[in-house]
Parts: structure tokens; sequence; C-alpha cells
């Protein structure tokens, strides 16, 4: 089955600073890479995703690369604020007939935004 | 719209016992799923279900049931609760069709066993 790193476990920045979060996957069939952001005792929410025919996206302050030789992808955010501090999860999908999918997420980044 | 309820938001089970939970989405969505969430160890899923009637078994599936007997719902079983099922249990739901993939979480129902 897919197998997701995701490094670092924890990091720290400075407020205005850009933080990111790189993810390796395993099954070269992946087609589907979306982030989550989860705030402490919240459900996680979508926050950006890429499918595998495109190789860079963004929406904002947060942009998402894919490389699919290497089977890896990040997450970028840049001008980090306070309240982007929370637990990022990078998760990646073959997909399921009809069109929805079977995530396995990565074991998440704790962001720490620092004033 | 409600979105994805989940119910209840805590229980506290004894080792052996049963429950279900309850997962409810307003959205039409076709497919529905159930992760725990374990610290260090990211979301896995449970079970997930294409479509009304239908169900099947994701990464970690033993020692839990499932049943989707109506659209809008996913019902999550544990016939004999053990302590390494403590955990917090999320549900989520997703479109059918191409492009619309992505998945809507519940609020999510921590669940202790002692």
């Amino acid at each position: 089955g897919e197998n997701v790193e995701q490094h670092p476990s924890t990091l720290s920045v400075q407020e205005g600073d850009s933080a990111v979060i790189k993810c390796t996957y395993s099954d070269s069939a992946s087609n589907y890479f979306p982030w989550y952001k989860q705030e402490l005792g919240k459900r996680p929410q979508l926050i950006i995703d890429i499918r595998s025919n495109v190789g860079e996206k963004k929406d904002q302050r947060i942009a998402v690369t894919l490389n699919k030789t290497a089977k890896h992808f990040s997450l970028h955010i840049t001008e980090t604020q306070p309240e982007d501090s929370a637990v990022y999860f990078c998760a990646a999908s073959k997909g399921l007939t009809g069109g929805g999918n079977k995530l396995t997420f990565g074991t998440g980044t704790q962001l720490k935004v620092e004033l | 719209n409600a979105g994805v309820t989940q119910t209840p938001k805590f229980r506290v089970l004894k080792t052996g016992q049963s429950m279900t939970l309850l997962c409810a989405q307003d959205m039409n969505h076709e497919y529905m799923y159930w992760y725990r969430q374990d610290p260090g160890m990211g979301l896995r899923l449970i079970h997930y279900s294409v479509g009304e009637g239908t169900t099947a078994k994701g990464e970690v599936p033993d020692g839990y049931n499932v049943s989707r007997l109506k659209k809008q719902n996913f019902l999550l079983g544990l016939e004999s609760a053990a302590p390494s099922q403590t955990s917090v249990y999320f549900c989520a739901s997703s479109y059918g069709g191409v492009g619309r993939y992505e998945q809507y979480f519940g609020p999510g129902t921590r669940l202790t066993v002692t």
C-alpha cells in the first residue's frame, strides 16, 4: 500500500518568515495530494490540493509543488502569521472508481509561528 | 447546511463494551469515510463507503464494523472495545465524480476505553 513520510515533525518560524513542509510518497500511481490544517481540538480542514498533472499550485500565501519523478511534494507558506500555527498533514491518494479517494496521511508537522 | 456531524462527541467505555458512532452528512455526498487519529500517527482510514449499501475495508479495519443503510449516514461499530481503540475518530465525506476530491471532515468523537 501507499506510504507517506512527512518532515519535519515540528517547525518553529518567526512571524513573516516562510515555512516549508515536505512529504514523500511510495506509490507512483497516486494522483491526488491534499494538505490539511488542523488546529488543536478541531477537525482537519483542506487548505490546498494538487493533482498529478500539475507541478505547482498557489493560493495567496500558500503554495504546493509536486515532483512526480522524485515522488515528493511540498507545502510552502509565505509571510507566516500567528494564526498559521497548527498541525499540517499531507496526504496522497490513487483515487477510487467514480471520483472518491482513499487518503494515506503523513504523520503531521506542528508549525509554530512566533512573534 | 450542517455539513458533516458526528455523535457522540465524547464517550468512555469499559473493555468489552460495545458502541456505535454515527456520522451524518447533508451534502448529498456519495463517498463516506471513517478515520482514527492517534498521537504521532496522523489519520488512518478504518472503513469507507462508495455509496448507499456499500462498505469496504481501509488501512486498519480490525475490531470495527460499518454500515451505510442510508446515503446520508455512515455508522461505525465497536463490538468489543479494547484499550487500543482509544482514539479520536473522524468521519469524512466527499462528492463522487472526477475532479471533486475534497473530503469534508466532521468534528470528531473522542473515545476512551478503560
